[in-house]
């Protein structure tokens, strides 16, 4: 069965860098697109950007460029999204989830990431 | 960039009755990247429907979603008590290529 497994729990502080991944499993990784989704406590979701897992190529929202990567491991069918100069306001479940192509909707999702920035 | 206005914010209802949720974008919206999710508390979203009206699998009869343009509908007709729970509509804009989720309507139990 479809799977995508997330990292545990993260504490970070101020400035500093996360990244989580999301192992995928039960599926051809290459045929699917990845995406990151974030939800700060007691809020709506929040898009943050896709991986192609067949050729590398990322898009980002725009709020996120410059402070997010996403890389994929097609060796371990696992994605990850590194998140840069955290804050405060970065504490959040991140979520991965994944599209067939060209499809707009997303049809599994991981298990959720929290990430918790604090000094 | 198109921002999704759903209503309303919280919804209170009983079980077996019929549920009404709207969301409505700021500029027309491609009816194929039209899509709700249901999310109950720690845990992730589910998908419910997408291409505006076309069920997930998996997803009982009771959810229906509707709508074209600007205003898309998702009816849950007879609340069972495991429906209860916050539902996101989501949309695909190709300029610049995005998506973007509407703020939730929290559906409770009255």
């Amino acid at each position: 069965q479809v799977q995508l497994v997330q990292s545990g729990a993260e504490v970070k502080k101020p400035g500093a860098s996360v990244k989580v991944s999301c192992k995928a499993s039960g599926y051809i990784f290459t045929t699917y697109f990845v995406h990151w989704v974030r939800q700060a406590p007691g809020q709506g979701l929040e898009y943050m950007g896709i991986i192609n897992p067949s050729d590398d190529r990322t898009s980002y929202a725009q709020r996120f460029q410059g402070r997010v990567t996403m890389t994929r491991d097609t060796s371990t069918s696992t994605v990850y999204m590194e998140l840069s100069g955290l804050r405060s306001e970065d504490t959040a479940v991140y979520y991965c989830a994944r599209e067939a192509p060209a499809t707009f909707h997303f049809d599994f999702w991981g298990q959720g990431t929290l990430v918790t920035v604090s000094s | 960039e198109i921002v999704l206005t759903q209503s309303p914010g919280t919804l209170s209802l009983s079980p077996g009755e019929r549920a009404t949720l709207s969301c409505r974008a700021s500029q027309s919206v491609s009816s194929n990247s039209l899509t709700w999710y249901q999310q109950k508390p720690g845990q992730a979203p589910r998908l419910l429907i997408y291409a505006a009206s076309s069920r997930a699998t998996g997803i009982p009869d009771r959810f229906s979603g509707s709508g074209s343009g600007t205003d898309f509908t998702l009816t849950i007709s007879g609340l069972e008590p495991e429906d209860f729970a916050v539902y996101y509509c989501q949309q695909y804009d190709n300029s610049p290529p995005q998506y973007t989720f509407g703020q939730g309507t929290n559906l409770e139990i009255k």
